[in-house]
């Protein structure tokens, strides 16, 4: 069965850093591109970022472009989310999802990150 | 990144079909066949319903189908049932290799 496991959020003052992990169970995590999705609390969802299969190739949102980084260990079969000078506005769900062609099939159960001094 | 354009509330009474309605631009929804839906009930990770348009993920209901003409994606909903009530959300792949969702539609079922 596929599991996606998030990790690492929690409460962070602004300009703070924090690194989400998202480990992986069930399939072979080496072979998908994975991407991780935001929701603000009572809004819609918003894409972050995607990283390819190897770890080479990476994208993001415009709005966390300079400020987060996307990673993963093939080996742990973990994927992770590098977070830095954090603002109010970065507050919400982080879901860590799997890649189907142009959709995410998989999605964990999200860890809260919550940004406020 | 503008968000792709829902309708905020959509409903239908069980039984009937309901379409929800996802708009764009010709740099995402209008240029890839890569638009997707997902099904997400209040306090639960959402759940994909369709991909690349028009394709169900094993096992879905083919109450569920997807289509799209130009810059608008659609979702139909047939056959409502009591727990198609939920948010659902359309996304995009762009032209700037990034992905964009929609702002989200209440489907009631009355």
């Amino acid at each position: 069965e596929v599991q996606l496991v998030e990790s690492g959020g929690g409460l962070v003052q602004p300009g703070g850093s924090l690194r989400l992990s998202c480990a992986a169970y069930g399939f072979t995590f080496s072979d998908y591109w994975m991407h991780w999705v935001r929701q603000a609390p009572g809004k819609g969802l918003v894409w972050v970022s995607r990283i390819n299969s190897d770890g080479r190739s990476t994208d993001y949102a415009d709005s966390v472009k300079g400020r987060f980084t996307i990673s993963r260990d093939n080996a742990k079969n973990t994927l992770y989310l590098q977070m830095s000078s954090l603002r109010a506005e970065d507050t919400g769900i982080y879901y860590c999802t799997r890649s189907r062609s142009g959709g995410q099939d998989y999605w964990g159960q999200g860890t809260q990150v919550t940004v406020s001094s | 990144q503008s968000a792709l354009t829902q309708p905020a509330s959509v409903s239908g009474s069980p039984g009937q079909s309901v379409t929800v309605s996802c708009t764009g631009t010709s740099s995402d929804v209008g240029y890839y066949n890569f638009v997707s839906w997902y099904q997400q009930h209040p306090g639960k990770a959402p759940k994909l319903m369709i991909y690349d348009v028009n394709n169900r993920p094993s096992g879905l209901s083919d109450r569920f189908s997807g289509s799209k003409s130009g810059n608008t994606a659609s979702l139909t909903i047939s056959g409502l049932q009591a727990d198609d009530e939920a948010d659902y959300y359309c996304s995009s792949y762009t032209r700037s290799s990034t992905y964009v969702f929609g702002t989200g539609t209440k489907v009631t079922v009355l």
